[in-house]
């Protein structure tokens, strides 16, 4: 248990249509983070959220993407009039403290623009 | 420009061989560095890091050598089993933000 909750965890939408996922941390993270990977590459860095406060967006966040934290728990991702270019695994992530110091991993979710 | 570069792209080891994959990277200012284990569909999972302070770190049958001078580091998979069969993902970061760079993967497949 990664302690990181997504939804949903497959989508499949048409080109043109609006969709937006979600990110449940199980217990409180104050920096949360999301990637985009794409088949047969390693998670690029999308944006990241230091409580509420979203401190560095990519230049892969192009202006039809917009992640917010409202409340400093749970996160949202929305993607605005997709492309097929937009086909990917949206991956949420939190730094845990402590000892470990490191950041895990949500099962991500699963995007197919057709 | 992809700031982690990770080699092979794909091995195959027999079962109880030793699987080595190795990464190098360019932004000195990086001073953490984890692995990740991804199985298809799922999301990955820490294996295992280290910080520059340290020249190598062990648990249980994996092990990462750090060169910081090199400015390499790699991963070692003692004894590889049928279930470590999955794709590695090499990464750095600062401890400042942790944001991740990846490197591009490895597919380690261990027959029996």
């Amino acid at each position: 248990d990664t302690g990181v909750s997504q939804d949903p965890r497959h989508k499949i939408t048409k080109r043109g249509q609006n969709v937006t996922f979600r990110c449940d941390p199980i217990s409180e993270h104050n920096r949360l983070y999301w990637y985009r990977q794409t088949l047969g590459q390693g998670p690029e860095f999308l944006t990241y959220f230091q409580n509420e406060a979203q401190l560095e967006k990519s230049r892969l966040l192009s202006d039809r993407f917009s992640a917010e934290r409202p409340k400093g728990s749970f996160s949202t991702l929305e993607i605005q009039r997709t492309e097929q270019g937009d086909s990917a695994m949206y991956l949420c992530a939190l730094r845990r403290g402590g000892p470990g110091n490191t950041i895990y991993f949500g099962e991500g979710s699963w995007l197919t623009v057709v | 420009q992809q700031q982690v570069k990770q080699s092979p792209q794909s091995l195959i080891v027999q079962k109880g061989g030793i699987s080595i994959i190795n990464c190098a990277y360019e932004n000195t200012a990086f001073d953490y560095f984890p692995w990740y284990q991804q199985f298809p569909g799922k999301g990955p999972a820490l294996l295992i890091a280290i910080r520059p302070d340290v020249s190598e770190k062990k648990e249980g049958r994996f092990t990462i050598s750090f060169n910081k001078s090199a400015k390499q580091f790699s991963l070692h998979i003692m004894d590889s089993q049928p279930g470590d069969s999955a794709t590695y993902f090499c990464a750095a970061s600062m401890q400042n933000d942790y944001k991740l760079s990846f490197g591009a993967g490895t597919t380690v497949t261990v027959r029996a």
